[in-house]
């Protein structure tokens, strides 16, 4: 079946390391979303992404869609405690389709 | 408030009991989700609605459950004769069928079965 494969589970950075999540998909999407889920919170979406290629920024924050539309990642620079959480990337097959989602990646800031 | 709300916010019940879960949707969404998370694991897509119409339910999703929304506005969820494997995080998520499609998730319930 279709998956969504998101790597690594886990990531510990010092404070102010970068941090980076990859999905893989093994079928062409339409479109990719990324959400973040905090300790103890529920998914909140961040982003969606749908053109081949496309690049987007929200303040430290840069995702990518590859241009074959099976792979994104999500790249946050200097990163900060308040960036603590799980980041889930989700991915749909057509419009029509539910969303695929990959396990997640968990942020840890080392103390 | 007007995001999405869930009711109960945690649940515990002995193996064999009913739970039913209720979910009130952002008032001006019509599609309605419903999905369960465990630790460490993405959320798994268990249905959905759009308007009262349940458009598509998950092959894994056992007889004991079922959903309903009467009339296109909150839904509820029950697992019928509960597993200890069905301990899980159920959330609801609702969407407005737009290009977005992004889903706005209420705090989830929680369910232990003893």
């Amino acid at each position: 079946g279709q998956q969504v494969m998101q790597i690594p589970q886990y990531q510990h950075v010092q404070e102010g390391e970068d941090f980076t999540t990859y999905c893989n998909s093994s079928t062409t999407l339409s479109n990719i979303q990324w959400y973040k889920q905090r300790p103890g919170g529920h998914p909140v979406f961040l982003i969606q992404l749908v053109k081949s290629g496309e690049v987007k920024k929200q303040k430290r924050l840069t995702f990518q869609f590859g241009e074959a539309k099976k792979n994104s990642s999500l790249h946050i620079t200097a990163t900060q405690t308040t960036d603590v959480g799980t980041y889930f990337c989700a991915g749909r097959v057509d419009s029509n389709y539910q969303l695929i989602w990959g396990a997640g990646t968990k942020l840890i800031i080392k103390p | 408030d007007t995001g999405v709300s869930q009711d109960p916010r945690h649940k515990i019940t002995k193996r064999g009991q009913n739970v039913t879960f209720r979910c009130d949707p952002i008032s001006e969404h019509n599609r309605l989700y419903w999905y369960r998370q465990t630790l460490g694991q993405g959320p798994e897509f268990l249905t959905y609605f759009q308007n009262e119409a349940q458009l598509e339910k998950s092959r894994l999703l056992s007889d004991r459950f079922s959903a309903e929304r009467p009339k296109g506005s909150f839904s509820t969820l029950e697992i019928q004769r509960t597993e200890q494997g069905d301990s899980a995080m159920y959330l609801c998520a609702s969407s407005l069928h737009l290009k977005t499609g992004e889903l706005f998730f209420g705090e989830g319930s929680r369910l232990t079965v003893l």
